[in-house]
């Protein structure tokens, strides 16, 4: 089975610097894709980046990139110049490339991300 | 306009009570799902619906009934729920052909069940 672990439970980063948030994940496919996603106190899940596995350039999305690591099956995602607005929960996630139609993504726990002023 | 919209966004009912959450999607897509938030775990993924058929139940326990009409619309029928039951209920579809296609998610109904 898979699973994602995001071992870092809280950060915070003073605004205008950068944090990397971490996540590892455990899987025996070779082809999937991993996403990050934010979840601000308004609750609705936001997609922040994606990356598929078969490719070795790291995703970037403007301020957030993320450092993918498929042998040591790390995926860290990277905010640049942080602002008040990054503050959420980020959650890490996994999907496999099923032969079904409908793919499921598996989360982490989660990082908590305080922005200080 | 989040593109899937969630209501009630809360909802507090006895053990007793009988109560659905409804999910309605405006983005076209043809796979929905529900998924469990409790505080300090992982989103558990309850329930998946592919082009209105059930592909997925992830031993949810049967006081949770979903039902998917047409592929715009899911709900989650609750009865004799347990206080362990209380969590945020999130809603996502995505269209289930395209590999690479993400969840989009709605706000989710928070549920305090007493």
């Amino acid at each position: 089975a898979q699973t994602v672990t995001q071992s870092q439970p809280e950060m915070s980063v003073q605004e205008a610097e950068t944090v990397t948030l971490s996540c590892t994940y455990d899987t025996s496919e070779s082809d999937y894709y991993l996403f990050w996603y934010k979840q601000p106190p308004s609750r609705q899940m936001i997609l922040v980046i994606r990356q598929e596995a078969y490719k070795q350039q790291n995703a970037t999305e403007n301020r957030f990139s993320v450092n993918f690591q498929k042998a040591a099956k790390s995926f860290s995602l990277k905010i640049s110049d942080s602002q008040l607005g990054d503050a959420a929960m980020y959650f890490c996630a996994y999907r496999f490339l099923s032969s079904g139609s409908a793919r499921q993504l598996t989360f982490g726990s989660g990082t908590q991300l305080t922005v200080l002023p | 306009e989040t593109g899937v919209t969630q209501t009630p966004r809360h909802l507090v009912m006895g053990m007793t009570n009988k109560k659905s959450l409804k999910c309605e999607q405006h983005l076209g897509h043809n796979a929905m799902y529900w998924y469990k938030q409790s505080a300090k775990k992982p989103l558990e993924l309850m329930f998946v619906y592919n082009f209105k058929e059930q592909t997925e139940n992830n031993s949810v326990p049967s006081r949770f009934s979903p039902e998917c009409p047409n592929s715009s619309h899911l709900f989650l029928h609750l009865h004799t729920l347990q206080p362990e039951d209380s969590a945020l209920y999130l809603c996502a579809s995505s269209q289930a052909d395209r590999q690479n296609s993400p969840l989009h998610f709605g706000n989710g109904t928070r549920l305090t069940v007493t």
